[in-house]
């Protein structure tokens, strides 16, 4: 079975930047043809996406984002991260990670807070 | 970027009934790379159907989706109390990859 799990701070103060991680299990995330994927979604409102990369490295980064965002691999601990910077408030939302382009697997999610 | 508009917003139905949701892009999507989800309060969305018509893993046949030109449809057949939830649809023909905003499926 296939699980993937966000992790990082809660809360970010304004202009620094939000790091999260997502641990895979259940498959290796040099496997197949997947693409691991970020997601958002502010507090009430509907999904955005951030973007992907592949196991060698290869990203795709939403345009509305690209000037802040890293998407980066760790192969060896089954690992992906979201680095974006300078965030504001706006940038509080449920970020998602998930595999694939249209995913069927999702983690659970988790609330980031850009407050001082 | 393609701008993919859902309709209603919201559709107030009761179990047993049918329900038609509608998703259309401001352009044509490439070999119907289309997906609906299901997203309940608090959790993540669930992919319901990929390809416009496929259905994922462990779905009901309750669930069926469908294209015609740029509209496309997730028609739930006999509704079930589990099925109200919020749906939605998203493109991955093209970067970046959209979302709709999102039809709001609740009990009449």
């Amino acid at each position: 079975q296939v699980q993937l799990q966000e992790s990082g701070p809660g809360l970010v103060k304004p202009s620094q930047t939000l790091s999260l991680t997502c641990t895979v299990s259940g498959v290796s995330i040099i496997s197949g043809d997947d693409y691991w994927t970020w997601i958002r979604q502010h507090p009430g409102k509907g999904l955005e996406w951030i973007g992907y990369i592949y196991y060698s490295g290869r990203t795709n980064y939403n345009p509305s984002l690209k000037s802040r965002i890293t998407i980066s691999v760790d192969t060896s601990k089954n690992q992906f991260s979201l680095k974006l910077s300078s965030v504001t408030a706006a940038d509080t939302a449920v970020y998602y990670c998930a595999r694939g382009h249209y995913p069927r697997d999702w983690g659970q999610g988790t609330l980031v807070t850009v407050s001082s | 970027e393609i701008v993919l508009t859902q309709s209603p917003g919201t559709l107030s139905l009761s179990p047993g009934e049918r329900a038609t949701l509608s998703c259309r892009a401001s352009q044509s999507v490439s070999i119907n790379y289309l997906a609906w989800y299901q997203q309940n309060p608090g959790q993540a969305p669930r992919l319901l159907i990929y390809g416009a018509s496929s259905r994922a893993t462990g779905i009901p046949d309750r669930f069926s989706g469908s294209v015609s030109g740029t509209d496309f449809t997730l028609t739930i057949s006999r509704l079930e109390p589990e099925d109200f939830a919020v749906y939605y649809c998203q493109q991955y023909a093209y970067s970046p990859y959209t979302f709709g905003q999102g039809t709001k499926l609740e009990i009449k």
